[in-house]
């Protein structure tokens, strides 16, 4: 089994609608990441959280919203989907200890919004 | 802001041959800087950190230098292999990562 899980791994979208994209992992990490990608921008970070109880905006959280519903669960929000925020979204997780850690990432949830 | 820049692409070598890879920054230099690869359809892996007071770092067929002077890490693989043809992301390790948009490697036989 995969360690960072993301579901769903496809999504197709109408304009408007609520998504949420799931995340959870067993690696036992305190420090989770939303990062969407897209072609020729590379990866940008969305929001992270160092703990459950720790939520922080990243570089691009417009349009976007999260939950920490517990150590192995971050999910991430579109309120109200637009066609540029079809892009392939991955969530990570790290350690909190020791020097700085490798993101370990989940296989990404390709998302389309018509 | 942080700027990243991955010099190509992508880079196309014959098998057998020595891969190298650039990322070049702006601005302050980081503490650190990962090398990830990520294949289609998946999710970047850790491959390498290195330290700014480190000049290089190894691990088997992979190595990394980082030239803070220069504000530029290489990345190389030698003997490269078909199995190595993936894209590779650098990111500057500050209190986030920062990611470059990849070079996209091809090793042909």
């Amino acid at each position: 089994d995969a360690d960072v899980t993301q579901t769903p791994r496809n999504r197709i979208t109408k304009t408007g609608k609520r998504i949420m994209l799931e995340c959870s992992q067993t690696k036992g990490h305190d420090r989770m990441y939303w990062y969407r990608q897209d072609p020729g921008l590379g990866l940008r970070l969305i929001y992270y959280s160092f703990d459950v109880k720790d939520i922080n905006k990243g570089e691009i959280s417009d349009g976007y919203s999260v939950s920490r519903q517990a150590q192995a669960k971050f999910s991430l929000s579109l309120e109200s989907a637009i066609p540029n925020q079809t892009a392939l979204y991955f969530c990570a997780t790290s350690e909190t200890q020791g020097e700085n850690q490798p993101q370990h990432f989940g296989d990404g949830t390709r998302l389309s919004i018509l | 802001s942080q700027k990243i820049e991955q010099n190509s692409e992508a880079l196309n070598i014959q098998e057998g041959k020595t891969a190298t890879l650039t990322c070049n920054y702006t601005n302050y230099s980081p503490a650190y800087l990962q090398w990830y690869r990520q294949d289609p359809g998946r999710g970047p892996v850790f491959l390498l950190l290195i330290r700014e007071n480190e000049k290089e770092k190894r691990k088997e067929r992979l190595k990394v230098t980082f030239d803070t002077t220069l504000k530029q890490s290489l990345f190389h693989i030698t003997a490269s292999q078909p199995a190595d043809s993936a894209t590779y992301l650098c990111a500057l390790d500050t209190d986030k990562l920062i990611f470059g948009t990849g070079t996209r490697l091809q090793v042909f036989p």
